[in-house]
């Protein structure tokens, strides 16, 4: 079992709908949650962190997280082309390495 | 300007060589890393370092070398002993602290002639 899991899509959404990202993760005791976006041949850019049960709200961006169901969510609102990229999920362990642990991403496709 | 600097944009390798990729930070972030990203893949771990004059091996650090000797720099050499070298590489920087962001800057690709 990978430590982060994500489908790897391509999620395709007509623009305005509302896109939706999952992310499953193994260690039970991770504490810190990241979601970035990552453009064709671009490096990783941060969207949203999230470290408690719950809902985040940024703008068209909501996190979701589930430590029960050691599950995380990013939902895109309005989904526009230019939300068209690579998102990929990443989370922190509470203890051991303090690096991130990277899921292989979920392609997201917005058809205009 | 503050943020990560990477270079070259592209490097090209021969059989055989090592060569070195650079990594610099100006955000007095304490921590560095090193990842790699094969195509239609996630980031894998190759080294990171915690504080200057230390690293630590990541998931994928069979056949590459690095060194800590600034708190700016983290230098990446692929080494010879690397038989699949071609990625994109991307170095990263935190402040090091618990709930600590990652950074990435704005990576390598490496080619093998």
């Amino acid at each position: 079992q990978k430590e982060v899991e994500q489908n790897s899509g391509p999620l395709s959404v007509p623009e305005g709908a509302i896109a939706s990202l999952n992310c499953t993760y193994s260690d039970r005791g991770s504490q810190s949650f990241f979601w970035y976006r990552q453009y064709s041949g671009k490096s990783p850019e941060l969207i949203m962190s999230i470290y408690s049960n719950g809902d985040k709200e940024d703008g068209r961006f909501t996190a979701q997280l589930n430590k029960a169901s050691q599950y995380v969510s990013l939902l895109i609102r309005d989904s526009q082309p230019s939300d068209s990229a690579t998102y990929l999920c990443a989370v922190k362990r509470r203890t051991g390495r303090r690096a991130l642990t990277f899921g292989s991403g979920t392609r997201l496709q917005v058809q205009p | 300007d503050g943020g990560i600097t990477q270079s070259p944009k592209y490097l090209f390798r021969k059989e055989g060589q090592n060569v070195t990729l650079s990594c610099e930070q100006n955000l007095n972030h304490d921590a560095m890393y090193w990842y790699r990203q094969d195509p239609g893949q996630g980031l894998r771990l190759i080294y990171y370092s915690q504080i200057v004059n230390d690293f630590q091996k990541g998931d994928i650090a069979e056949g590459y070398s690095v060194s800590r000797e600034k708190k700016e720099s983290f230098p990446l050499t692929v080494t010879s002993a690397q038989k699949n070298p071609t990625a994109f590489y991307l170095c990263a920087s935190s402040n090091g602290q618990a709930r600590e962001t990652q950074y990435f800057g704005p990576g390598t690709r490496l080619l093998v002639l």
